[in-house]
């Protein structure tokens, strides 16, 4: 049981250039979060998703986009790097109706140059 | 707006010595409040639920409604204890989604 898994661990872009970061969690969750989290700023929340095929915007959606095609997948890319989106990047999933308690990732380090 | 604020972006103190990490939230309804740990090198975890009104590792919190306030209290630091805290709110209203709101987060370093 690996739990939420992210890839990749690290990452350098430049600007301009797009990528995809992947979050998986194993423990039949539904519901699954990207946040960042930035000096200064705590985690805030970019997209989100309540259930397979469904997705959300959070409170900093700008330059990203999400899918979630899988129930056990959530996917977060960024179609044109600015270096504002230099930040680590979290995933966190939770289980609709249970405790209100969030699993994360071990969150993925972007560096765009 | 829904808001959560730790004022302290860093509290250093001796082992032994009392901490308390503030938190202070804007919100009228009554949310559920909770402080999530960072340790290093660690992926960030739930430390507690004001709901489950329990002590992990030491470490208690009261929800202070009147004060709009969750305070997370330990008596006796730790070495251990070092990590980064983050204090979070779950508006009311907001099961459908499980949306958090994180505070910016607080650095605890307990010296020797």
């Amino acid at each position: 049981n690996a739990g939420v898994t992210q890839t990749p661990k690290f990452r350098v872009l430049k600007t301009g250039q797009s990528m995809t970061l992947l979050c998986a969690q194993d423990m039949n969750h539904e519901y699954m979060y990207w946040y960042r989290q930035d000096p200064g700023m705590g985690l805030r929340l970019i997209h989100y998703s309540v259930g397979e095929g469904t997705t959300a915007k959070g409170e900093v959606p700008d330059g990203y986009n999400v899918s979630r095609l899988k129930k056990q997948n959530f996917l977060l890319g960024l179609e044109s790097a600015a270096p504002s989106q230099t930040s680590v990047y979290f995933c966190a999933s939770r289980l609709r109706g249970a405790k209100n308690i969030q699993y994360f990732g071990a969150g993925t380090r972007l560096s765009v140059l | 707006a829904q808001r959560v604020t730790q004022p302290e972006k860093l509290l250093s103190v001796f082992k032994g010595a009392p901490v308390e990490l503030k938190c202070n939230y804007s919100y009228s309804g009554s949310p559920e409040l909770f402080w999530y740990v960072q340790y290093s090198r660690q992926r960030l975890q739930l430390l507690l639920r004001h709901i489950s009104r329990e002590s992990i590792k030491g470490f208690t919190a009261d929800l202070n409604k009147g004060e709009t306030s969750f305070h997370l209290k330990k008596p006796f630091a730790q070495e251990e204890d070092s990590a980064m805290y983050y204090c979070a709110l779950s508006p009311p209203g907001s099961s459908n989604t499980g949306k958090l709101i994180f505070g910016q987060g607080t650095t605890l370093q307990v010296k020797p």
